[in-house]
C-alpha cells in the first residue's frame, strides 16, 4: 500500500532563512507526488507536482522540490522564506483504484512557522 | 475560473438536526470529492463522484449522505451527527473522473475550496 511520511511536525525557522520539508513515499509503482500549502483557516492549494521528466520541480512562490527515487523522497526547498509563507504544508501520494477512481494519500504535515 | 465554492462558512448544529453542506465549481471537471479534516490532521477522503455517480465511499456513516445534483454541484448531508464529527469539511473537484476502461488519472490537480467548518453540540 501507498503511503506517505512527512518527518518534521513542525519547522520553524526564521524569515530570510533557507528552509527544506521532508517527506517520504512508500510505493511499489510509479507515483504522482504532490505538494499543498493550508492557510490558516482555508482550503488547500497545489504548490507543486511531479509527474515524470525532470527530478526537480518548481512551484508557485519560489519553492521547489526534488524528486529522488532511490531515496523514495520528495523534499520541499525554499532559498529564503517569509513571514507569509507561515502555513501547514501536506505532501501526498495520488492512488488510483480500478474502476472506481482514485485518492490523494495525505502526510501528516509540516507546521512552517517563520519567525522575523 | 479555477474556484471551488462552499457554504456555509461556519456551521454550528445540534445532535438532532438536519443540515446540508454545498459546494459548487464551474471548470467543467466531472470528479468531484468530500474530505473530512480534524484539527493538525491531514484531510481523509470521505466520497468521490465520477461523471455524477458516486465512485468511492470511504466506509462513511451513513449519518452523511452525500448527493451530486449535476455536474457542478456536490451536497453532503448531515442527520444526527456526533460531537466527533465536528471538523473541517473540504469539497474538491478535478479533470479525471473514471475513464472508459476505468482507469483514473492521477496525475490531476484537485482543486479545494475554503471548506465548511462544523461544530456539532
Amino acid at each position: 500500500a501507498q503511503s506517505v511520511t512527512q518527518l518534521d511536525s513542525q519547522v520553524p525557522v526564521f524569515e530570510e532563512a533557507p528552509v527544506e520539508l521532508r517527506c517520504n513515499y512508500s510505493s511499489s509503482v510509479s507515483v504522482y507526488l504532490f505538494w499543498y500549502v493550508q492557510y490558516p483557516n482555508q482550503g488547500l492549494q497545489l504548490l507543486l507536482k511531479y509527474l515524470s521528466g525532470s527530478t526537480l520541480v518548481k512551484g508557485i512562490n519560489g519553492f521547489e522540490a526534488e524528486f529522488n527515487k532511490s531515496q523514495t523522497s520528495f523534499h520541499l526547498r525554499k532559498p529564503s522564506v517569509h513571514i507569509s509563507d507561515t502555513a501547514e504544508y501536506f505532501c501526498a501520494v495520488s492512488v488510483g483504484i480500478y474502476n472506481q477512481g482514485g485518492k490523494l494519500i495525505f502526510g501528516q504535515g509540516t507546521e512552517l512557522s517563520v519567525k522575523p | 475560473d479555477t474556484e471551488v465554492t462552499q457554504t456555509p462558512k461556519h456551521l454550528v448544529m445540534g445532535m438532532t438536526n438536519k443540515k446540508s453542506l454545498k459546494c459548487e465549481q464551474h471548470m467543467g471537471h466531472r470528479a468531484m470529492y468530500w474530505y473530512k479534516q480534524k484539527a493538525k490532521k491531514p484531510p481523509e477522503l470521505m466520497f468521490v463522484y465520477s461523471y455524477e455517480k458516486l465512485s468511492i465511499n470511504e466506509s462513511v456513516p451513513s449519518r452523511f449522505s452525500p448527493e451530486c445534483p449535476n455536474s457542478s454541484l456536490l451536497n453532503l448531508h448531515l442527520h444526527a451527527l456526533q460531537p466527533e464529527d465536528s471538523a473541517l469539511y473540504l469539497c474538491a473537484s478535478s479533470q479525471s473522473p473514471v475513464g472508459v476502461a476505468g482507469v483514473w488519472d492521477g496525475s490531476a490537480e484537485q482543486f479545494f475550496g475554503p471548506g465548511t467548518r462544523l461544530t456539532v453540540l
